[in-house]
């Protein structure tokens, strides 16, 4: 695609339901990023994949926050049983290769737990 | 690890006025990129600037500029002209061989 698309663009949810939020970056980018952003907050790296493994999930902030990456195209992340705090924008960005300098950025999930 | 850190979360600047946003960093490796991102309220973020360590000259896109001080791991962002525009969250990064780090944002309003 012509920019890294995200779905949906806004996502409300009652506390304790699951939720999925998807990333589908440009085509031929092998490096894929999650990142959060709450209210006012600079933006809190979640995990990184190349194609289809992810050698960094360093910032998945519990075990209720998962990933996948399939075909080394399309990303999902799964929170589980949502919480309040996890209300925030769920930004994702794809480059070439992971030391390509510019990060394509999407327009992010606002998601919001009731 | 490394950190980024931008003081001020609110910057406001007249229409055609030049105003600089500052960003420090921590890093103890010697290769590494820096970076401004802009975010409008469409939450995209856009890359407006971008500085390569190795480099000593500091890098200029059009209005944009950066004063980069390696020794002071300082890397701040100058907008010259400024246009209503430019009204957004500006983002310092940092870029080593690990993760893109983020800053806290600056807000910056522009009053016409």
């Amino acid at each position: 695609g012509a920019g890294v698309s995200q779905s949906p663009s806004n996502k409300v949810t009652e506390k304790g339901k699951d939720v999925e939020l998807r990333c589908d970056p440009i085509s031929g980018h092998t490096a894929l990023y999650w990142y959060r952003q709450s209210l006012g907050q600079g933006l809190e790296f979640l995990i990184y994949f190349q194609g289809n493994s992810a050698p960094d999930k360093s910032g998945l902030p519990s075990d209720r926050f998962s990933a996948e990456r399939t075909g080394g195209s399309v990303s999902t992340l799964t929170i589980q049983r949502t919480q309040q705090e996890d209300s925030a924008v769920y930004l994702c960005a794809s480059s070439f290769r992971r030391y390509n300098e510019k990060l394509f950025f999407g327009s992010g999930t606002q998601l919001s737990v009731l | 690890a490394q950190t980024v850190t931008q003081s001020q979360p609110e910057m406001s600047v007249q229409e055609a006025e030049t105003v600089t946003l500052s960003c420090t960093y921590d890093t103890s490796e010697s290769d590494y990129y820096l970076f401004w991102y802009k975010q409008p309220p469409s939450r995209q973020m856009i890359l407006v600037i971008r500085q390569e360590a190795y480099k000593q000259q500091n890098a200029t896109e059009n209005r944009f500029s950066v004063n980069f001080q390696k020794a002071a791991k300082s890397f701040s962002l100058k907008i010259s002209d400024s246009q209503l525009g430019d009204a957004a969250m500006y983002f310092c990064a940092y870029r080593g061989a690990q993760k893109l780090v983020f800053g806290q944002g600056t807000r910056l309003t522009i009053n016409p």
